[in-house]
């Protein structure tokens, strides 16, 4: 079971938009809605920010949105802050034994 | 207020065995799908293990074989028993809840640190 494939790295300054990608398989990302993305600031604990690909949870900014197109997901975060700086994952269900798969994970950094 | 905290993390040899606990507050463990999820030292996230509401248990092929999870529904606490560790199990290991009506882990631990050095 491969990890779905994210840039390591993203950058932008503030204000502007970035788009983070995660490019899996059939049997995961494109085979099922089930994409979430985890917002991981350095030193802390990973944070729920989208789930069933395009969905935010209670309090999360509306600056983060998602969405999905054959294998990739996407994750896009508008008016960029700097508190935005953190690691970003994404995860999917997957059909293999694994049952879930978390991406390669990609830094945010704000220039 | 739902809590996760993870406990039992420590130094221990290659091929020695560690019991990690997850003791959940303000919901029922046997209520939810839990999650266990580590990160290597600078490294990304790993799905390891999962723990279905009726007992069924999954691994991530990278442990199958060396680690079990148990649940004790009396103590509202998850055990994550690791057999055989190997360097390559040194991670801060993770608690998650997956969501009761989602495929995602709504709610996370601080973590607890397993390092396997000789």
């Amino acid at each position: 079971q491969s990890a779905p494939t994210q840039p390591a790295s993203v950058s932008g300054s503030p204000g502007q938009s970035i788009t983070i990608s995660c490019t899996g398989t059939s049997s995961d990302v494109g085979g099922y809605n089930y994409v979430s993305w985890y917002q991981q600031r350095p030193g802390n604990v990973p944070k729920l920010i989208i789930y069933d690909v395009r969905t935010r949870p209670s309090g999360v900014s509306s600056r983060f949105s998602g969405s999905k197109s054959g294998n990739t997901a996407s994750l896009t975060i508008s008016g960029l802050q700097a508190e935005d700086e953190a690691d970003y994952y994404c995860s999917s269900y997957t059909s293999t034994s694994t049952l879930e798969v978390f991406g390669t994970g990609t830094t945010v950094t704000v220039l | 207020e739902v809590q996760l905290v993870e406990s039992g993390g420590d130094l221990v040899q290659p091929g020695g065995s560690l019991r990690l606990s997850c003791a959940v507050s303000g919901f029922t463990v046997s209520s939810h799908y839990m999650t266990w999820v580590r990160q290597a030292p600078g490294k990304g996230l790993e799905w390891v293990s999962v723990i279905y509401t009726g007992g069924n248990t999954y691994f991530a092929n990278s442990v199958k074989g060396r680690f079990t999870l148990s649940r004790d529904d009396s103590k509202n606490t998850l055990y994550l028993h690791m057999d055989s560790l190997r360097p390559d199990d040194t991670a801060v290991y993770y608690c998650a809840r997956r969501a009761a009506a989602a495929h995602t882990l709504d709610r996370w631990g601080q973590g607890t640190l397993v390092t396997v050095s000789s």
